[in-house]
Formats: structure tokens, C-alpha cells, sequence
């Protein structure tokens, strides 16, 4: 398994601003991911975070609201930038070891609040 | 396109009653993984299990058992003598080559055990 950390487990952000969240792994993973879960919802795939080249975006997210760094293979950050009461969501690091079909662990989340 | 079906919104039952949870894939991947997480109240989601596409036995752990069947496209839990400590929200996922390897998740079973 990997033992993930996210800081800050959660935080309440005025609109407008910007909040960055820290993924850290306890080993060297090949694949990180970030996940948005809406209350109630369905974990959806923000971005596929890329250890030396810009982060890959699904369909619906982009970089200028989301940029994301991930400078080594332990560690990514996602930023979600000007943000709005939409924005509100538990957001969540996960990681799959090899790049192949190996279950993919997740962080306990950041649930963000946005006033 | 790749789909996870989870038609179960809400399942509650009284301890000790055994428990079905329904999961229907489609894929056009012969080659695909299907898993199981858990997300207990405090909201860390927890691996369960994953099966193959090629690997059509059933699985049993504990109380917990699944049923992979290609031909119905589904991959079934149950959960047997239920507890209260199983009270979570289960996720069926599908990853396949489709749509770059990416783990698609369903929108999740809520399951109230009672005592």
C-alpha cells in the first residue's frame, strides 16, 4: 500500500482567491492523480498529474483554474485558483504504483468550503 | 465509451441481514479492471478488491464475497451478516485502455446498516 498525506485536510476560502493543496507520498509512485467529490457525489478525475511535464486535463477542467506541479515522484500540488462557492468540494491525491492496472490508494482528502 | 452502473442509490438493512450490491460495466476493452472502495463516514476511500477481465472466479474474503460475470457485464458485492461498522459508501470502478487507462467510478451505493 502507500500512505498518502494532504494538507490541509480542509479549509474555508473567501471567493476570489486561491487555495493550494500538498500531496505527499510516503514512496515513489509512477501515477498521481487528483479527484474532485462533490457532497453526495461521485469521485470525478480532474487531472492526470505528470512528474516533469504539464499535468493532463479532463474534459470540463483546465489549467488556468486548476494548475497543477508535480516536481518528483513523491509529491504533487493542486491549485484551484480564483475560486467561487462552486468550487466547494472534498478533493482528493491519489496514486497507482506502476502505471499498469495496480489499485490506486487515495489521500484522506481536502474538504474546501468557499463563502 | 466506458460506464459504471451502480442503480442502488440508498440500501438500508438491520445487522446481520446479508447485503447485495449491484454493479454493471460496459466497456469495449477486452482487457479491463474492475474494483471495489469503501468510504466510510470518515471519508478515506479504501481499497477492497480488483479483478481482472480475464479472471472470472469469485471472490471471497471474510463476509465479503464477489460475483464477476462478463456475460451480464456486472460485478456484484455482497456482504454477508451485515454490521453496523459496514454502514459506508461502496464504489464500483472500471479501468480500461479506452479513454487512456483512466479509473472511471460509479456513482456510489449508500449502504445504512442498523442495529
Amino acid at each position: 500500500s502507500a500512505v498518502i498525506s494532504q494538507k490541509p485536510s480542509r479549509d474555508i476560502c473567501q471567493r476570489g482567491t486561491s487555495l493550494t493543496i500538498q500531496c505527499q507520498v510516503d514512496s515513489q509512485v509512477t501515477m498521481m492523480f487528483w479527484y474532485r467529490q462533490q457532497p453526495g457525489q461521485s469521485l470525478t478525475l480532474i487531472a492526470t498529474a505528470n512528474q516533469g511535464s504539464e499535468a493532463t486535463y479532463e474534459s470540463g477542467f483546465v489549467i488556468d483554474k486548476f494548475p497543477i506541479s508535480r516536481p518528483n515522484l513523491t509529491f504533487s500540488t493542486l491549485t484551484v485558483s480564483n475560486m467561487s462557492p462552486e468550487d466547494s468540494s472534498i478533493y482528493l491525491c491519489s496514486v497507482e504504483r506502476t502505471g499498469g492496472a495496480d489499485e490506486q490508494f487515495f489521500g484522506p482528502g481536502t474538504r474546501l468550503t468557499v463563502l | 465509451a466506458q460506464k459504471v452502473t451502480q442503480a442502488q442509490t440508498e440500501i438500508s438493512v438491520v445487522e446481520k441481514e446479508d447485503v447485495t450490491l449491484d454493479c454493471v460495466y460496459e466497456t469495449r476493452d477486452t482487457t479491463y479492471y474492475l474494483f471495489w472502495y469503501k468510504q466510510p463516514p470518515s471519508g478515506e476511500l479504501v481499497f477492497l478488491i480488483r479483478r481482472n477481465s480475464f479472471d472470472e472466479q469469485n471472490e471471497i474474503s471474510g463476509r465479503y464475497s464477489w460475483n464477476f460475470q462478463k456475460s451480464t457485464s456486472s460485478f456484484n458485492f455482497t456482504i454477508t451478516a451485515s454490521q453496523v461498522v459496514d454502514s459506508a459508501v461502496y464504489f464500483c470502478a472500471l479501468r480500461g485502455y479506452t479513454g487512456g487507462f483512466k479509473t472511471i467510478f460509479g456513482a456510489g451505493t449508500r449502504l445504512f446498516v442498523k442495529a
